[in-house]
């Protein structure tokens, strides 16, 4: 039940073209939906994040989708660009007196061919 | 410049060996977490520290072990108990009040042969 389920394992998009990356969680206790972008060798940075009051979130050209009743959210990246190229991971988390566990996806390696 | 510094970047060590991971945050958090990252899996959550003194074991902490004297320092041994030691271990940190956001360090290469 602390699954986080992530889809596609890895990606292979145009330019310009639309990257969409799915997770699927079980515990409804989950209440912070944050996703995170990798480049290799490189820490985590945080790319955008979602509430469960709230069925989307767009910054920029990110975008993240929400489904509270199918306990589902995805990342849309619009206009995928050569250099969002990198490892995209979802986590869920549940706050808990202050401290905020994640459960971290499997990640997925996203490619954009010039 | 605030942030999270680990080092070293590249860690090298004998097998049987202890090692010690350092991280350290300017960024006034209270709250410090240990994470390894292995190939095609997901981070996973060695321990955490919400305040000073005090650290609570995550999902896999079994073969580490931490220390928080201090609010800005989170330093992780990696003892020759951890059967599998070599991976990418990741610092992060966050406010423990109304805050979700984890801010991650560069992370530290760990390969033990």
């Amino acid at each position: 039940q602390q699954q986080v389920k992530q889809s596609p394992q890895s990606l292979i998009v145009q330019k310009g073209g639309i990257s969409i990356i799915n997770c699927a969680y079980e515990n409804t206790a989950f209440d912070y939906f944050p996703w995170y972008q990798q480049f290799p060798g490189k820490g985590p940075a945080l790319l955008i994040a979602i509430r469960p009051d709230v069925s989307e979130k767009k910054e920029g050209r990110f975008t993240i989708s929400f489904n509270k009743s199918a306990k589902q959210f995805s990342l849309h990246i619009m206009d995928s660009q050569p250099g969002d190229s990198a490892t995209y991971f979802c986590a869920a988390s549940k706050g808990t007196s202050g401290t905020y566990k994640y459960i971290f996806g499997t990640g997925t390696r996203l490619k954009v061919l010039a | 410049d605030g942030g999270i510094t680990q080092s070293p970047k590249y860690l090298f060590r004998k097998e049987g060996q202890n090692v010690t991971l350092s991280c350290e945050q300017n960024l006034n958090h209270d709250a410090m977490y240990w994470y390894r990252q292995d190939p095609g899996q997901g981070l996973r959550l060695i321990y955490y520290s919400q305040i000073v003194n005090d650290f609570q074991k995550g999902d896999i902490a079994e073969g580490y072990s931490v220390s928080r004297e201090k609010k800005e320092s989170f330093p992780l041994t990696v003892t020759s108990a951890q059967k599998n030691p070599t991976a990418f271990y990741l610092c992060a940190s966050s406010w423990t009040e109304s805050s979700y956001e984890q801010y991650f360090g560069p992370g530290t290469r760990l390969t033990v042969t």
